[in-house]
């Protein structure tokens, strides 16, 4: 049972455009959420997180909103770049114990 | 500090055979996790390790298993191969309860 959920497997954006990326979760106690990059042929790369007790965290052009009620986070990226161009995973964890992956989103940024 | 290292980065086995993938955590980071990434799975999460004891397990078959030595760093055994084996193998440490950071996983192909 997937607990993160990426529902839309790919995104293209225009460069200099907003990139919203979505995720929704079902466990109700977790507390943790991270995004995290991947470039084909390397292992992810942690992005920016945000704990249950934020509605928003903001790293450059990098922004994660967390909506508990609808069990919901979405990361921005703006302005959109084409270097942003990889899959993008969302993960949730309660307390630090186990993480749990979206299936993740690929982002074509277009120049 | 140097990063997460895994080896080999990739590997070719038949069915049947067994393979030990090894990684070599952050330096001071004590946990080590497992991940299985397949084309449209996401990240699956096989097992945690802390301080040489597994501390969380996910939904995979006995054939996997994993150890962890003195010097945090880890391995991953996966016995009797199957072709629905192939995928990228994945190793992440951490420190603090929230982040891991990932290494650049062993690519696993079974013929």
């Amino acid at each position: 049972d997937q607990q993160v959920k990426q529902n839309s497997p790919s995104l293209s954006v225009q460069e200099g455009r907003i990139s919203i990326l979505n995720c929704d979760y079902t466990n109700s106690m977790f507390d943790y959420f991270l995004w995290y990059k991947k470039y084909p042929a390397e292992g992810p790369t942690f992005l920016i997180s945000i704990s249950s007790i934020k509605d928003k965290n903001e790293d450059g052009r990098f922004t994660v909103f967390l909506n508990k009620s609808a069990k919901h986070l979405s990361l921005h990226i703006v302005p959109s770049q084409p270097g942003d161009s990889a899959v993008y995973f969302c993960a949730a964890s309660d307390t630090g114990n186990q993480f749990y992956f979206g299936t993740g989103t690929s982002l074509t940024v277009i120049p | 500090k140097a990063g997460v290292t895994q080896t080999p980065r990739y590997l070719i086995k038949t069915r049947g055979q067994q393979v030990t993938l090894s990684c070599s955590p952050i330096s001071g980071h004590r946990s080590v996790s497992w991940y299985q990434q397949t084309p449209g799975q996401g990240l699956q999460f096989l097992f945690e390790y802390f301080s040489e004891t597994q501390r969380n397990k996910g939904n995979f078959p006995g054939r996997f298993s994993g150890r962890q030595f003195s010097n945090s760093r880890s391995e991953m055994n996966v016995s009797t191969l199957e072709l629905g084996d192939s995928a990228l193998y994945l190793c992440a440490s951490r420190d603090r309860v929230e982040t891991q950071y990932f290494g650049p996983g062993t690519r696993l192909l079974v013929l």
